[in-house]
């Protein structure tokens, strides 16, 4: 099975900031890294698939980058609604596994 | 819109099954897969495994193989997961999840189901 290491696991920022979220994988999975957001009382939410590719309605200071082994989510601009927790998940083969998670929260 | 609507929290004996079900609407159910994902506390999300409404085919995550069945019943739109012989290791958040189109991401989630098995 793909191994997945994200991190890191808790990041501070403020409003207007850039951040990013890393996550690695244990062997490479091309192109295929999937980014999801979850905030409590909604549900999770598709960001970014095939390591670049904005899902719709996705605003675009959400942006990903990244193959083989490396990925990176890049939220700039920070908004208020963007503190939540971020995991990625890798689709380029079966099983699918996840990243542990980036709890985003305000500084 | 597409929502796929979750059933309300379950508190199950051990050895005991539950079956969740994750009613679909707003798209063409037999056109997607549905995926199953498990959340433990404190722990990260595992895939459980998919099916495909269309022609019933399903792909089990080894881990979840003699813990999970899945099936579903096109007439109401609706994908079921049951779990087997429940212990305190299967307590969790199980959500259902559409697949994409042609690739093997989620794009929309259901809300979740808790499980809690406790005696």
């Amino acid at each position: 099975d793909v191994q997945i290491t994200q991190s890191p696991s808790y990041l501070a920022a403020s409003p207007g900031e850039t951040i990013t979220i890393n996550c690695r994988a244990s062997k490479s999975i091309s192109k295929f890294l999937a980014w999801y957001q979850e905030k409590p009382g909604k549900t999770n939410k598709l960001l970014i698939y095939s390591g670049s590719t904005l899902q719709s309605g996705i605003p675009s200071r959400f942006s990903g980058s990244g193959s083989g082994t490396d990925f990176t989510l890049t939220i700039s601009s920070l908004e208020p609604e963007d503190f939540a927790m971020y995991f990625c998940q890798h689709h380029n083969e079966y099983p699918l596994t996840f990243g542990a998670g980036t709890k985003l929260e305000l500084k | 819109e597409v929502l796929l609507q979750q059933s309300g929290p379950e508190l199950v004996k051990p050895g005991a099954s539950v079956k969740i079900p994750c009613k679909a609407s707003g798209y063409t159910f037999i056109d997607y897969n549905m995926d199953w994902v498990k959340q433990s506390p404190g722990r990260s999300l595992e895939w459980i495994g998919d099916v495909n409404p269309n022609n019933a085919d399903t792909f089990y995550n080894q881990k979840f193989k003699d813990k999970a069945t899945l099936t579903f019943d096109t007439s109401s739109s609706t994908a079921y997961m049951e779990l087997r012989s429940l212990t305190s290791e299967d307590t969790a958040v199980y959500y259902c999840a559409r697949r994409g189109k042609w690739l093997l991401f989620m794009d929309y989630w259901g809300q979740g189901t808790s499980v809690t098995v406790s005696s």
